[in-house]
């Protein structure tokens, strides 16, 4: 019944790992983002998808990879992890014609790198 | 480039008093879209409230309601009659108008932390 569901919900592993980070929404929206939120709680875009295309693309490091395979999913993967990686990475959708516009987000994947 | 300022790191207030939090925006758009969501020590990202710039009447939820005061670009959270489960991280966010490409996105501030005290 999870509208925006991320696995896993915490993640720890070694530098220099390759890790992947998966989002699901079912909620029939067009448009999925990646946010970052920091060991201070600031949150800021990465990515965003509408309908499997790429629409925004931070300034983040080519080690980040998303992936949209169809418009209900939105995965991220991390080449390389380094210790500054280590965040909560949240996913989020969106419907973007139409209603109210609001953004639905995960639980939120803590990542840490050790 | 979109900011937006929250002022105050923390504040606490006291069960059932009333409690407001800051909030402050840079834009040269005359359209957007304002939130405030709410993050709980589980982490979950909750919207709390929403106004459109474009409206001139403050937004209320129940408990929550805002002053929004476009020409000083002040978009501020009031919390009557708090209770422990208010306790969280709060957060302002800024989207444009759009609703399309870089457009789409959120601008967080950089959040307060609100502490009920019995």
């Amino acid at each position: 019944d999870t509208a925006v569901s991320q696995t896993p919900k915490y993640l720890v592993t070694q530098m220099g790992n390759d890790k992947s980070i998966k989002c699901e929404q079912n909620l029939g929206h067009d448009t999925m983002y990646w946010y970052k939120q920091d060991s201070k709680k600031f949150l800021k875009i990465m990515f965003s998808y509408n309908n499997k295309e790429l629409i925004i693309n931070e300034t983040v490091p080519n080690r980040f990879s998303p992936k949209s395979p169809d418009k209900a999913h939105l995965n991220l993967h991390i080449n390389s992890l380094e210790l500054g990686d280590s965040a909560v990475y949240f996913c989020a959708s969106r419907q973007k014609f139409g209603g109210y516009h609001g953004y639905t987000f995960g639980s939120g994947t803590r990542l840490t790198v050790v | 480039a979109q900011t937006v300022t929250q002022s105050q790191p923390e504040m606490s207030v006291q069960e059932a008093e009333t409690v407001t939090l800051s909030c402050t925006y840079d834009t040269s758009e005359s359209d957007y879209y304002l939130f405030w969501y709410k993050q709980p020590p589980s982490r979950q990202m909750i919207l709390v409230i929403r106004q459109e710039a474009y409206k001139q009447q403050n937004a209320t939820e129940n408990r929550f309601s805002v002053n929004f005061q476009k020409a000083a670009k002040s978009f501020s959270l009031k919390i009557s009659d708090s209770q422990l489960g208010d306790a969280a991280m709060y957060f302002c966010a800024y989207r444009s108008p759009g609703g399309t490409g870089t457009a789409s996105k959120l601008t967080f501030g950089t959040g307060t932390r609100l502490q009920v005290t019995l």
